[in-house]
């Protein structure tokens, strides 16, 4: 049964750089067409889906965060990762990771990680 | 940018109603919609995708309608377990966008 885990500082200061990564269990994140992204909700807000990217390395970013979002993989860890850089209060949330297979919705997701500027 | 707007925002509904939540999508997505379901304090579930097609392991009462831009989910017979926000999310085209939710609660 594929899970997938947050992890990262629940904490950033405004101007620096929020790291995040999901760590993929039960299954490889390398051999699949699948898209590997990252959403997220703030406090009592609903969800905007920021980046995500495929094994071969393919990336699509939302534009309104484009300029401050890296998402990236690594294949032989079974992780990928988000920074956003210049955070402000308004990038406070819950982030979650999540599995898209190709032309589906998100049917894996983590359980979400808090993070407060 | 392709924008989500659901009807109603929140509703009031009682142990075996049936419940229908709108999603209306400001240009044309075909069946690329998909359904999910959040309770406080979770992920958000999924439930549906290309607009009717039910995820595996997911309960028949509920079921999904549309095309184009107008798209519906209906939940047959309200059980305790069925309160919760429920998004729409379009995957046509980039940016993936969410509508922004029905909240169901208790009447």
């Amino acid at each position: 049964q594929l899970q997938l885990q947050e992890s990262g500082p629940g904490l950033v200061k405004p101007s620096e750089t929020l790291s995040l990564t999901c760590t993929v269990s039960g299954g490889s994140l390398s051999n699949s067409n699948d898209f590997w992204d990252w959403i997220r909700q703030a406090p009592g807000k609903g969800l905007e889906w920021i980046a995500n990217i495929q094994s071969g390395g393919g990336t699509y970013y939302n534009p309104s965060l484009k300029s401050r979002v890296t998402i990236s993989i690594d294949t032989s860890k079974n992780q990928f990762s988000l920074k956003l850089n210049s955070v402000t209060a308004d990038d406070t949330a819950v982030y979650y990771c999540a599995r898209r297979p190709p032309w589906r919705g998100f049917d894996i997701w983590g359980q979400g990680t808090m993070v407060t500027v | 940018d392709i924008q989500m707007t659901q009807s109603p925002s929140s509703l009031s509904a009682s142990v075996g109603d049936r419940v229908t939540i709108t999603c209306r999508a400001s240009q044309g997505i075909s069946s690329y919609l998909a359904w999910f379901q959040q309770k406080p304090g979770k992920a958000p579930k999924f439930l549906i995708y290309g607009a009717f097609s039910l995820q595996s392991g997911v309960p028949s009462k509920f079921s999904g309608s549309g095309s184009g831009t107008d798209f519906t989910l209906t939940i047959s017979s309200l059980q305790p377990e069925d309160f919760a926000t429920y998004y729409c999310q379009q995957y046509h085209s980039y940016p993936l966008t969410f509508g922004g939710g029905t909240k169901v609660d208790m009447k």
